[in-house]
């Protein structure tokens, strides 16, 4: 199965400042990545899809980029409510797996 | 806009089977688009596809290999919803289980249900 492990563990940031974080595969899945947040108590949230399409209602600071084994989502200037732990998802191969997640926490 | 609505026990003993449904609105179970997915997850094993149920003009499974000998899920068309059933389970089953849907990544999920097993 494709392992997906993501970087770093957890990031601390500061509201308003640019958060970039890293999703690599172990071998290349081309675009099919999916990015998702998930706040304390809630079920995971649709970010992105193909590596870099934001889902319906997804703000623009959400970006993500990369294809092949290097994934990254950028968020370009944090407000308060996208303090979460993040997750990707690769849907090239069977079973379907995730990340261990990066929680960005407020600096 | 779909919406799933999960119900079921929170509590099993080990070696019983954990039984959990996922009812839909806003969409059909036997839509021929669809897929309709259970997603675990616990501290120690992350979030972790489990399967999938989906009609193509006839009716389809996947599961994850390290439950396949144990699992079970199924539709319920006169309900519209969907079904999962694991056996045998252990404390290491203790997770917080979703269904959520999609055929690649997972548009829409429930709210959860977390299941504890424990005699």
């Amino acid at each position: 199965e494709i392992v997906m492990t993501q970087s770093p563990a957890t990031l601390s940031v500061s509201p308003g400042e640019r958060a970039s974080l890293s999703c690599r595969a172990s071998q290349s899945i081309s675009i099919y990545l999916a990015w998702y947040q998930q706040k304390p108590g809630q079920a995971p949230r649709l970010l992105i899809y193909g590596a870099s399409t934001r889902a319906t209602g997804i703000p623009p600071r959400f970006s993500g980029s990369g294809s092949g084994t290097e994934f990254t989502l950028t968020i370009s200037s944090l407000q308060s409510e996208d303090f979460a732990v993040y997750y990707c998802q690769q849907y090239d191969n069977w079973p379907r797996t995730f990340g261990q997640g990066t929680k960005v926490e407020i600096k | 806009q779909v919406q799933l609505q999960q119900s079921g026990p929170g509590l099993v003993k080990p070696s019983q089977s954990l039984s959990l449904t996922c009812a839909i609105s806003g969409d059909s179970v036997s839509s021929n688009s669809a897929a309709w997915n259970w997603i675990r997850q616990s501290p120690s094993r992350g979030l972790e596809w489990l399967g999938r149920t989906y009609y193509r003009s006839k009716w389809y499974n996947d599961y994850a290999v390290s439950v396949k000998s144990r699992i079970s899920i199924n539709p319920d068309t006169s309900k519209n919803q969907f079904s999962l059933q694991l056996n045998s389970v252990t404390p290491e089953d203790t997770a917080i289980y979703y269904c959520a849907t999609g055929n690649y990544y997972m548009d829409v999920w429930g709210k959860g249900t977390t299941v504890t097993v424990s005699s």
